[in-house]
């Protein structure tokens, strides 16, 4: 159970493009999603926080227009990175909370990233 | 044995050693503790966590021990195997509740049999 799947798992494309990534809790109702960033050798940077229904919160440092976050449903969020450039490339992964009714020995459960090269 | 690479530590072991990863954790008011596995290509896995009022706890071949006097947490892990082999990360959660992890740099384990 709490499987969390992300699509798509690897996106290449042309500087100036938008990507879309998605994220979906596969058996379980998430309240709150959380989106990373992790870069080749280093360790995982918390972007940004989206709750369901909700504006989501950013951490310092990250352009909220240029990571568009969408909770829209308790199963479904996604992350657009808007007029992607090289150095966007990255290893995004997301991870998922349950409900409060949803019993968890984990505090957040993972996703297996979505691999973004920007040419 | 253990060198640090440009940003990625490395812990080398022979199969069947028992491996011990350290972590250096920030905020003394961190409550919660985690390590998680990274295997390449894919997303963290939840080995075990620990809270601030425990000083050690054993799940299957692995055991976590937290030092709050110095910050410290390990993962000692008996028995390694080659398919160990992957970066374990601590994770502390520095905020109230237990939702918000700050991850920490990450150590890669290397099992040769």
């Amino acid at each position: 159970g709490a499987v969390v799947s992300q699509h798509p798992s690897w996106v290449i494309c042309k500087s100036g493009t938008s990507v879309k990534i998605e994220c979906r809790s596969l058996d379980f109702q998430a309240t709150t999603m959380f989106w990373y960033r992790q870069f080749p050798k280093q360790s995982l940077m918390l972007m940004a926080t989206s709750n369901e229904g909700s504006k989501a919160t950013y951490e310092q440092g990250v352009e909220k227009d240029k990571f568009l976050i969408n909770h829209a449903s308790l199963t479904l969020s996604t992350l657009t990175v808007t007029s992607a450039h090289p150095e966007d490339s990255s290893f995004y992964i997301c991870s998922a909370r349950g409900t409060a009714i949803f019993y968890s020995n984990q505090p957040q459960h993972f996703g297996d990233g979505t691999r973004l090269s920007i040419l | 044995g253990e060198s640090v690479g440009l940003h990625l530590p490395t812990l080398s072991v022979q199969e069947g050693d028992n491996s011990i990863i350290n972590c250096a954790y920030s905020n003394s008011a961190s409550d919660y503790f985690i390590w998680y596995k990274q295997e390449s290509g894919k997303g963290p896995q939840f080995i075990i966590d620990i809270r601030s009022n425990m000083d050690k706890r054993q799940g299957q071949r692995v055991t976590v021990l937290l030092n709050k006097t110095v910050k410290h947490l390990s993962l000692q892990i008996a028995a390694t195997q080659p398919g160990d082999s992957a970066v374990y990360f601590c994770a502390e959660n520095m905020r109230q509740g237990y939702s918000t992890l700050t991850f920490g740099k990450g150590t890669m384990l290397l099992v040769s049999p």
